[in-house]
């Protein structure tokens, strides 16, 4: 099924790097929504972007939706060892058969 | 709130056996989702129900798999037999809407399948 393909596979940085994942859509998104999925935990819901444009942030974490809807992307500004994990951008509009399936995800780690 | 419960949390089973999931979602999600997440990939939805009603299986083995929802609340997904391939996370997740809306979906801590 359709899938939002998600890059990069891996991402390991330093303690107090940035840290950027994208997610690409070669067709316009009705939403885009970002999970965390922690080391050997289950998906946890961070945010729903819906507006083209959309820009929004919680504490270090900043989430941007395209212009055109058929891209977003995750921000960390001075990653910690606590942001460890994978990082799931979903298309939670895709309620046609099958579509509601994750990518692959974004796998960070940090070094202290 | 006790968000959504999954038991049992492990499950060690020998192939060609059965084997039980179950999933109470949190009170008043009327969508309910059965997802299996195997090592280093994301959740791949296996079947999705609005209330009582599954109104997506197209991704569940239905040879092997079956589930119900019965009085549209907690969930069973059953895997009988069981193959070696089904070792996996079998993870369920339930949201208040059926395109999970500004709160997102609600995964429960999944149960650990082994099949050996």
């Amino acid at each position: 099924g359709q899938q939002v393909m998600q890059i990069p596979q891996y991402q390991h940085v330093q303690e107090g790097e940035d840290f950027t994942t994208y997610c690409n859509s070669s067709t316009t998104l009705s939403n885009i929504q970002w999970y965390k999925q922690r080391p050997g935990g289950h998906p946890v819901f961070l945010i729903q972007l819906v507006k083209s444009g959309e820009v929004k942030k919680q504490k270090r974490l900043t989430f941007q939706f395209g212009e055109a809807k058929k891209n977003s992307s995750l921000h960390i500004t001075a990653t910690q060892t606590t942001d460890v994990g994978t990082y799931f951008c979903f298309n939670a509009g895709g309620t046609s058969y099958g579509k509601l399936t994750f990518g692959q995800g974004t796998i960070l780690t940090v070094h202290p | 709130e006790a968000g959504v419960v999954q038991s049992p949390r492990y499950k060690i089973i020998e192939k060609k056996q059965p084997v039980a999931f179950w999933c109470n979602p949190i009170s008043g999600h009327n969508t309910l989702y059965w997802y299996r997440q195997n090592l280093g990939q994301g959740p791949e939805l296996l079947i999705r129900y609005e209330n009582e009603e599954a109104v997506d299986d197209s991704q569940l083995p239905k040879d092997r798999f079956s589930a119900e929802r019965l009085k549209g609340v907690d969930s069973t997904l059953k895997i009988q037999p069981a193959e070696l391939g089904d070792s996996a996370v079998y993870l369920c997740a339930s949201s208040l809407f059926g395109t999970a809306g500004y709160y997102g979906y609600t995964f429960g801590s999944g149960t650990r399948l082994t099949v050996v």
